[in-house]
């Protein structure tokens, strides 16, 4: 129940195209769902988050969907670049104590 | 403001070894994370701390690893003796609170190989 489930596994995208990741959920406890950006030897970093009271938040190119009754969300990215070739990942936490992962999306953007 | 600081980076060392790892979080987090990151796979959470007190160890393999975060700010996890399978990124992170809202902020991480 603790699992956060992540697809796909790696994407190919050309430059300028949508990127979309999806993720799912079972705990109903979280109420957080960061997606995290990590490049080759660095670490995660914050792309971007929602709370279950909202559908949709948008950042720049980037945009959480959020499916609270079907306890799914996606990353979409728009207008997808070179420089956004990394792994994403998925993350979920109850009130802000272990923020469970997903296993991450290796995205390729072809220039 | 910076970030928060792992060392070593990199540590190579024979099964049935022993290593430790540093981490100072970002100035006035009070929750720091140890997380292992395996090729290929998500974080995975071993411990957090509030301050200096343990809040989640349930997934930490006590056997061999060990952390502590004296005077609630830098924090050292210990492997000892290393597997095999104990190969893999070791990540802290650091939170200004538990609770609601607080960005998740990583280190670089400590790559850790067993031969």
């Amino acid at each position: 129940q603790q699992q956060v489930k992540q697809s796909p596994q790696s994407l190919i995208v050309q430059k300028g195209g949508i990127s979309i990741i999806n993720c799912a959920y079972e705990n109903t406890a979280f109420d957080y769902f960061p997606w995290y950006q990590q490049f080759p030897g660095k670490g995660p970093a914050l792309l971007i988050a929602i709370r279950p009271d909202v559908s949709e938040k948008k950042e720049g190119r980037f945009t959480i969907s959020f499916n609270k009754s079907a306890k799914q969300f996606s990353l979409h990215i728009m207008d997808s670049q070179p420089g956004d070739s990394a792994t994403y990942f998925c993350a979920a936490t109850p009130r802000g104590q272990n923020f469970v992962f997903g296993p991450g999306t290796r995205l390729s953007v072809l220039p | 403001e910076a970030g928060v600081a792992q060392s070593p980076r990199y540590k190579i060392i024979e099964k049935r070894q022993s290593v430790a790892f540093w981490c100072n979080p970002i100035s006035g987090h009070a929750t720091l994370y140890w997380y292992q990151q395996i090729l290929g796979q998500g974080p995975k959470l071993l411990i957090q701390f509030q301050n200096n007190g343990v809040v989640d160890d349930s997934q930490l393999p006590k056997d061999r690893f060990s952390a502590e975060r004296l005077k609630g700010v830098d924090s050292t996890l210990k492997i000892q003796p290393a597997k095999l399978e104990d190969s893999a990124v070791y990540l802290c992170a650091s939170r200004l609170a538990g609770g609601l809202g607080g960005e998740l902020f990583f280190g670089e991480g400590s790559r850790l190989t067993v031969l």
